[in-house]
């Protein structure tokens, strides 16, 4: 079965610094992966996906995630915070012959002024 | 077309009631989606539908839950009995096929008193 681990549940930072919200997942098959932002009291907004090919996939709102194969992993950056991408970000992952959606269980991103 | 939505986007009842929240996907997606958020998690399947056909159920359902999508269009979820464990935010989402982007609702909010 899969699973995703987001390993920091809240994580500070100053406006305009740099940014990594770390994901790792485990799978004994093919998956695809995802990062979803929530704004407060809206629903789940897709960021960004990787399916195949380059391993460096770029997002909406300036973001981009690496897809490492022998790490498990499927971090999440940017160069630079603005206060409006406070959110919650999610992890997830999807057998590419499945349909259900498995989330980590999310990464609280505060904007320090 | 604005969307997936959800009706109501919160619902306070007290134990032991039913309720019944309803979603309307965006048009023309045949595939149909729930999920349950509860506080500091990321979402959890529930179940999922192919137009009219219910096509998968996680252990998470249990037989106080029940899903429809009659017509193959809008679908309703309901909860017979509320419990205090199911307060949470009931997610919908909707996609054209297999493999392909989900687009989640704003969600409904429940709280059993």
């Amino acid at each position: 079965a899969q699973s995703v681990t987001q390993l920091d549940s809240q994580v500070p930072v100053f406006e305009e610094a740099p940014v990594e919200l770390r994901c790792n997942y485990s799978s004994s098959v093919s998956v695809y992966l995802f990062w979803y932002v929530q704004y407060p009291n809206q629903g789940l907004q897709l960021l960004l996906k990787y399916l195949s090919g380059s391993t460096l996939v770029k997002g909406i709102n300036g973001f981009e995630a690496e897809f490492n194969k022998s790490q498990t992993s499927f971090h999440l950056r940017k160069p630079s915070v603005h206060i409006s991408d406070t959110a919650e970000y999610f992890c997830a992952v999807r057998r590419n012959r499945d349909d259900k959606i498995i989330f980590g269980k999310g990464t609280r991103l505060h904007i320090l002024p | 077309d604005t969307g997936v939505s959800q009706d109501p986007r919160h619902k306070i009842t007290k134990r032991g009631q039913n309720v019944t929240f309803r979603c309307d996907p965006i048009s023309e997606h045949n595939r149909l989606y729930w999920y349950r958020q509860t506080l500091g998690q990321g979402p959890e399947f529930l179940t999922y539908f192919q137009n009219e056909a219910q096509l998968e159920k996680s252990r998470l359902l249990s037989d106080r839950f029940s899903a429809e999508r009659p017509k193959g269009s809008f679908s309703t979820l309901e909860i017979q009995r509320t419990e205090q464990g199911d307060s949470a935010m009931y997610l919908c989402a909707s996609s054209t096929g297999l493999a392909s982007e989900q687009y989640f609702g704003p969600g409904t909010r429940l709280t059993v008193t």
